[in-house]
């Protein structure tokens, strides 16, 4: 079983500069997955990135990229070069690799100023 | 390829009434699942089944079911709604793979009132 936190309910950042979205997560599994989405107001579930806990190089999709604290039970997202299509609600969540499904933290709503 | 297709996409009901919420996937997924969001949270997941005939609780299964005839398959029913199952429900479904990063895909959600 997982958990996952997500502790700033909202960020908001200019548009153009760089933003990092918190997560912490516990886990009693030895490899897991951590996950990145976006949910927009048309409340699609949009995979941003993703990460194997066995690897130790952090992930990076573009303008997106993590930081992958695998002892401090940290993984953040950081989104770079902010655009107006990224405002979203953003949400971190965890598998531990079985059968279930993913473990959602309550989510961040990024807000970016034009 | 129309992935993780949801019906209806939005429905009220009144509290005691019975319906189901549909899914189809076309990618032959094993791996299917449904989550509910409540409003300011996360998704939790409800039930999910790991093939055709399988189907197993998740964190939240108190008043749903589920069957899966199919691969394709995995219809929610609502037997007697109540106003705390107002929600946005969500399917998704994962490839064959126990043990992998692959995503799970989602459909678009289906918004349900309970009056």
């Amino acid at each position: 079983a997982q958990t996952v936190t997500q502790s700033q309910p909202e960020m908001s950042v200019q548009e153009a500069e760089t933003v990092t979205l918190s997560c912490t997560y516990d886990t009693s599994e030895s490899d897991y997955y951590l996950f990145w989405y976006k949910q927009p107001p048309s409340r699609q579930m949009i995979l941003v990135i993703r990460q194997e806990a066995y690897k130790q190089q952090n992930a990076t999709e573009n303008r997106f990229s993590v930081n992958f604290q695998k002892a401090a039970k940290s993984f953040s997202l950081k989104i770079s070069d902010s655009q107006l299509g990224d405002a979203a609600m953003y949400f971190c969540a965890a598998w531990g690799g079985g059968a279930d499904g993913l473990t959602f933290g309550k989510g961040t709503h990024l807000i970016i100023q034009p | 390829n129309a992935g993780v297709t949801q019906t209806p996409k939005f429905r009220i009901l009144k509290i005691g009434q019975s319906m189901t919420l549909q899914c189809t996937q076309d990618m032959n997924h094993n791996y299917m699942y449904w989550y509910r969001q409540d409003p300011g949270m996360g998704l939790k997941l409800i039930y999910y089944s790991v093939g055709a005939g399988i189907t197993d609780k998740g964190e939240v299964p108190n008043g749903y079911n589920v069957s899966r005839s199919t691969t394709e398959d995995f219809p929610l029913r609502l037997e007697l709604a109540a106003p705390s199952q107002t929600s946005v429900y969500f399917c998704a479904s994962r490839g064959t793979k126990p043990y992998s990063n692959q995503p799970q895909h989602f459909g678009d959600g289906t918004r349900l009132s309970i009056l």
